[in-house]
């Protein structure tokens, strides 16, 4: 089944609009989620990590302004779009490591990504 | 900075046959992960397969296996007996610790789209 949860799974909405997407673990505590975007035909680029109780850390050219992250609790990190505009338009998909023993074996969990679309 | 390549941006394979689905990367760490994703069209990342920088073996899991050649820096997937329901992209990608975020970080390549044909 599902190891992490994303919502909402599409977003169609006028420029100007803030949007917010959220993530969360299921049945397991993430410290550590991060946040990807994906443009068409083009392969994943990690936006921030999103930390629990703390600032997210952005890569660069992200503005953190514009994708706010929040990491409120163990098993949720949102992402708002503040004033979006159509060159935000993509494909945003968060992503989690359930960490179930020691070493590095344990795969990043992918969320089903939100399509966003601003017209 | 570290490197994923993958050289076939589409692949056709007829039903049933195997496929092998390329992937070099590039890294001074001599620690690290490398993984496969399976995307289908709806847009979902799915786990496949892990290949640590210290596993001696190279990884299986079901039709899935990880020809890893650490030497040449290769991390090769490949499919047995592929079906129809394989159709999709395929994403490489390596994990590095990051010491100034204390965390990882996953670097994928730029994808191959599998097309299994009937």
């Amino acid at each position: 089944g599902a190891v992490v949860s994303q919502h909402p799974s599409r977003v169609i909405c006028k420029s100007g609009t803030s949007v917010k997407i959220e993530c969360r673990s299921l049945d397991f505590q993430a410290t550590t989620m991060f946040w990807y975007r994906q443009f068409p035909k083009q392969s994943l680029m990690l936006m921030a990590t999103s930390n629990e109780g703390s600032k997210a850390t952005y890569e660069q050219g992200v503005e953190k302004d514009k994708f706010l992250i929040n990491h409120a609790s163990l098993t949720l990190s949102t992402l708002t779009v503040t004033s979006a505009h159509p060159e935000d338009s993509s494909f945003y998909i968060c992503s989690a490591t359930r960490y179930l023993s020691r070493g590095n074996n344990q795969p990043q969990h992918f969320g089903d990504g939100t399509r966003l679309s601003i017209l | 900075a570290q490197k994923i390549t993958q050289t076939q941006p589409g692949m056709f394979v007829q039903e049933k046959e195997a496929v092998t689905l390329d992937c070099t990367y590039d890294t001074s760490d001599p620690s690290y992960g490398l993984f496969w994703y399976k995307q289908p069209s709806s847009g979902e990342m799915i786990f496949l397969i892990y290949q640590g920088s210290y596993d001696q073996q190279n990884a299986t899991e079901g039709r899935y296996s990880l020809n890893f050649q650490k030497a040449r820096k290769s991390a090769n997937l490949v499919i047995s007996a592929s079906q129809l329901g394989d159709s999709a992209m395929y994403f490489c990608a390596m994990r590095e610790k990051r010491s100034n975020f204390g965390n990882e970080k996953l670097t994928f390549g730029t994808g191959t789209r599998l097309t299994i044909i009937p």
